[in-house]
């Protein structure tokens, strides 16, 4: 079956360096969907991605779409405290048989 | 406009013993998914349901049932608890329109 594959699984930075997280699938993705979940929380729609090599900025968020739509990234500019989080990907084939795959995320802490 | 909403919030059962999770979706959605999340890990699809019909499944046993009613409220069912069955369970909705997933605060359910 599909699955979906989320790197780092942690990553602490101090307050105003950058980040990043990658999402790989092992199989071709209709759309990737980004979310985030503040601890205690539950997961909140960030953005969606359709085309193929597409790029959306949210503010100090960045979202790309591989060419082949296979692997996404999430960079975040200047980190600040707010961004603490857990950083989900999923991704879903297509078709009629709805199914969404999220990756297992990476937890961001902050450092101020 | 109203969220997604889930009762209840928590609840401890026993092993074997059969749990019903509820959820009401935001106004104007006719789709509804359930989730698990284990803890330290990414939600992980159960089933969808649209128009009072399963229109999606994930690789969760036949014990793990659902229902759709009229007004688009929904049910979760697990019957023969196990220990890992322990998680939060999330229900989403979201119109027919769109795949973004609008995730209610979820359940947390504990099993002894």
């Amino acid at each position: 079956g599909q699955q979906v594959m989320q790197i780092p699984q942690y990553q602490h930075v101090q307050e105003g360096e950058d980040f990043t997280t990658y999402c790989n699938s092992s199989t071709t993705l209709s759309n990737i969907q980004w979310y985030k979940q503040r601890p205690g929380g539950h997961p909140v729609f960030l953005i969606q991605l359709v085309k193929s090599g597409e790029v959306k900025k949210q503010k100090r968020l960045t979202f790309q779409f591989g060419e082949a739509k296979k692997n996404s990234s999430l960079h975040i500019t200047a980190t600040q405290t707010t961004d603490v989080g857990t950083y989900f990907c999923a991704g879903w084939s297509g078709g009629s048989n709805y199914k969404l795959t999220f990756g297992k995320g990476t937890l961001l802490t902050v450092n101020p | 406009e109203t969220g997604v909403t889930q009762s209840p919030t928590h609840l401890i059962k026993t092993r074997g013993q059969q749990v019903t999770l509820r959820c009401s979706s935001q106004s104007g959605h006719n789709t509804v998914s359930w989730y698990q999340q284990a803890l330290g890990q990414g939600p992980q699809f159960i089933f969808q349901y649209y128009r009072e019909e399963e229109n999606g499944r994930g690789n969760f046993p036949p014990r793990f049932s659902g229902l759709q009613f009229p007004n688009y409220s929904s049910e979760l069912n697990v019957n023969a608890l196990e220990l890992d069955d322990s998680a939060l369970y999330l229900c989403a909705s979201n119109p027919a329109s769109s795949t973004q997933q609008y995730f209610g605060p979820g359940t947390r359910l504990t099993v002894t």
